[in-house]
């Protein structure tokens, strides 16, 4: 997606926090997600934002969403070798249904 | 398994052949989405459909592409007269016109 960027590559060591940062550039955005995609597989939802929100917090994941500077990250707790995968950033707007997605951050999880 | 299903998981065909994709649905959920994903980016949106309404097409979708909600249950995607240039994952994702669009499998294209 045009509209929304990501750092390509990002590599952790287990036990520590991993951020994944996001941008996007369209206002009306209504709602802001997080899937994560695991080799040969489809997407899976790890959590969501509305846009009148700052901060989800589930579990591992914490979730913080900037508004005024259009940021939002996704912070993984005590990160696990499991994590290793592309996570996705997506915008769906207000105008439309479609999900817009950035080019995904490839998570490496060292032991 | 987020319960959406798709079929099949992978083909292979010759350049010009016809392909046909198949979308399952989670049964409560009246809207589907068709996406495309190349390598090394993320999904792109095709189509849309609401029931049995295809309710918005991306200008991605050629007019080698067809898709379908018969029922307004699962949809078929056909590409017509392939090129190597439709090599991608076709992903199909639904949900119940709340927030969140739970993704199937995807089924892996490869045009030779």
């Amino acid at each position: 997606g045009e509209d929304v960027e990501q750092s390509l590559f990002l590599s952790v060591r287990e036990g520590d926090s991993s951020v994944i940062n996001c941008t996007y550039t369209d206002s009306s955005s209504t709602y802001l997600y997080w899937y994560k995609q695991e080799p040969g597989a489809g997407l899976q939802l790890l959590t969501y934002i509305f846009s009148n929100m700052d901060m989800k917090q589930d579990q591992r994941l914490t979730v913080l969403l900037n508004k005024k500077d259009k940021h939002l990250s996704l912070r993984i707790a005590d990160t696990q070798t499991g994590d290793s995968a592309i996570y996705f950033c997506a915008e769906i707007r207000e105008s439309g249904y479609a999900l817009n997605f950035g080019k995904g951050t490839s998570l490496l999880v060292t032991p | 398994d987020t319960g959406v299903s798709q079929d099949p998981r992978h083909k292979i065909t010759k350049r010009g052949q016809n392909v046909t994709f198949r979308c399952d649905p989670i049964s409560e959920h009246n809207r589907l989405y068709w996406y495309r994903q190349t390598l090394g980016q993320g999904p792109e949106f095709l189509t849309y459909f609401q029931n049995e309404a295809q309710l918005e097409k991306s200008r991605l979708l050629s007019d080698r592409f067809s898709a379908e909600r018969p029922k307004g249950s699962f949809s078929t995607l056909e590409i017509q007269r392939t090129e190597q240039g439709d090599s991608a994952m076709y992903l199909c994702a639904t949900d119940r016109g709340q927030e969140t669009q739970y993704f199937g499998p995807g089924t892996r294209l490869l045009v030779l």
